[in-house]
C-alpha cells in the first residue's frame, strides 16, 4: 500500500510569490491534515480536512489556505510568501476513527529568499 | 488551550541500554489521546506509541512502553534496549477527543536521541 505521497519535495521561491503544495493520502483514507514545521515553533496545525470539507483550522494567517479533492487528494496554498514561510511542510493521512493515527508523508521543503 | 511540554532537546543512549524520554502536557479536559511519534533524519514521522487517557493500563509496542500519569499530566517514553536505528527525534503528542478532530495534534518540541554503539 503506497504511503502519503507530498509533491513537490522541495522548492525555493521568493518573496512575494505564492507556493502551491500537494498531498496524496494513503488510499481509503479521507482525512487529511497539513503541518508546519520550522526549528523555532515546531510543528504546529495547518488545518484538516475531511470529505472536502475544513474540519478545523490553525491559527495562522488568511494567507494559508487549502482545499481537498473529491477523490481526498489536498493542496495548500500559501501567498505573498514570506521568509517567515520558510519551513517543511507536512501532510498527514487518516481513516476517521477513535485510534486517530496519523500517517505522515515526507514533507514539502519550502524556502523562500 | 493544551499545551505540551519536552523538556529534553537532547538525550543519549549507549545501544542495548535502556532510556527514558519525558513528556508533561497541560489539559483541562478528561477524555484526550497521547502519542509519540519518532521522526528519523528522512523525515518521515512515524506512531510509536498510543495512549487513551481513559485506560489506566500503560500502553506497551515491544521494546517501547509509557509511564503514563494522568493526576501528574505526564507521559514518559520508555526505550528498552536501544538499538542504532532508534535514533531519530521524538515528539509527543496530544490529541483532544472533543470537538470531532482528528487530526489536529499539539506537539512538543522534541527530544533528540543519539544511540552511541
Amino acid at each position: 500500500k503506497a504511503g502519503v505521497t507530498q509533491t513537490p519535495r522541495y522548492l525555493i521561491k521568493t518573496r512575494g510569490q505564492q507556493v502551491t503544495l500537494s498531498c496524496s493520502p494513503i488510499s481509503g483514507h479521507r482525512s487529511v491534515s497539513w503541518y508546519q514545521q520550522t526549528p523555532g515553533q515546531g510543528l504546529q496545525f495547518l488545518f484538516e480536512y475531511f470529505s472536502e470539507t475544513q474540519r478545523n483550522k490553525g491559527n495562522f494567517p488568511g494567507r494559508f489556505s487549502g482545499r481537498q479533492f473529491s477523490n481526498s487528494r489536498s493542496e495548500m496554498n500559501v501567498s505573498t510568501l514570506e521568509l517567515g514561510d520558510s519551513a517543511l511542510y507536512l501532510c498527514a493521512s487518516s481513516l476517521m476513527g477513535y485510534t486517530g493515527e496519523l500517517f505522515f508523508g515526507e514533507g514539502s521543503r519550502l524556502t523562500v529568499l | 488551550a493544551q499545551t505540551v511540554t519536552q523538556s529534553q532537546p537532547e538525550m543519549s543512549v549507549q545501544e542495548a541500554e535502556t532510556v527514558t524520554l519525558s513528556c508533561t502536557y497541560d489539559t483541562s479536559e478528561s477524555d484526550y489521546y497521547l502519542f509519540w511519534y519518532k521522526q528519523p533524519p528522512s523525515r518521515q514521522m512515524i506512531l510509536v506509541i498510543r495512549q487513551e487517557a481513559y485506560k489506566q493500563q500503560n500502553a506497551t509496542e515491544n521494546r517501547f512502553s509509557v509511564n503514563f500519569q494522568k493526576a501528574a499530566k505526564s507521559f514518559s517514553l520508555k526505550i528498552s534496549d536501544s538499538q542504532l536505528g532508534d535514533a531519530a527525534m521524538y515528539f509527543c503528542a496530544y490529541r483532544s477527543d472533543y470537538g470531532g478532530s482528528q487530526g489536529n495534534l499539539i506537539f512538543g518540541k522534541g527530544t533528540k536521541l543519539s544511540v552511541k554503539p
